[in-house]
């Protein structure tokens, strides 16, 4: 499977501030996700970033909150904007290389806002 | 690792012993079901996969088993190593879709 890059992989921000997580794939991917983790719980999608076009967002989630870019089909930004304390989590980036087959992870992101 | 907070269900084996993890899932339109782990740190790691047009699948020391009619999936890992630690998540897609629905995760202990 190819491998995904984050960047930062944690970062303590100020709250009302925003921070801009990139991904970076190694190889041309078909799908794109973005996932959000609380400390000790499961994963929830955040959204499904389409190349060239608008994000797909899950209910709960908003693109002036998140927005999402994804120029090709190896890359992908997450926004957290105007940040508060209860956006603290783990930011994970996703990737399939074909349809039906397992999606890959990046390491995360950890972001603590204080 | 990050332990404040923690509300996964924990499953403790000695090392050498055989775990079982276990996994409910709820939408019957689900065709694809995966295993990952999840070190302290990292990011989800694939394990093993099974279509629903299969009930057991086997890999290197690991077996998924699937009961579609109790929408139920286990992991099976046998002969449990100390590397074996891990939180473990089950993950199902539904047919036509590609996104991925996470189950609660399990905190897998290997004692010594």
């Amino acid at each position: 499977s190819a491998v995904i890059s984050q960047k930062p992989s944690r970062d303590i921000c100020q709250r009302g501030t925003s921070l801009t997580i990139q991904c970076q794939v190694d190889s041309q991917v078909t799908m794109m996700f973005w996932y959000r983790q609380q400390p000790g719980q499961s994963l929830t999608l955040i959204a499904t970033a389409n190349q060239g076009s608008e994000a797909t967002y899950e209910s709960g989630f908003v693109i002036d909150k998140f927005p999402i870019s994804r120029p090709n089909l190896t890359f992908s930004t997450l926004t957290v904007s105007n940040m508060s304390p209860e956006d603290s989590s783990i930011y994970l980036c996703s990737a399939l290389q074909g349809s039906d087959t397992e999606a890959f992870f990046g390491q995360g992101t950890r972001l603590t806002v204080v | 690792g990050e332990s404040v907070g923690l509300h996964l269900p924990t499953l403790s084996v000695q090392e050498g012993d055989n775990s079982i993890i276990n996994c409910a899932y709820s939408n019957s339109a689900s065709d694809y079901f995966i295993w990952y782990k999840q070190e302290s740190g990292k990011g989800p790691q694939f394990i093993i996969d099974i279509r629903s047009n299969m009930d057991k699948r086997q890999g290197q020391r690991v077996t998924v088993l699937l009961n579609k009619t109790v929408k139920h999936l286990s992991l099976q890992i046998a002969a449990t190593q100390p590397g074996d630690s891990a939180v473990y998540f089950c993950a199902e897609k539904a047919g036509g879709g590609n996104k991925l629905t996470f189950g609660t995760g399990t905190q897998l202990k290997v004692e010594l």
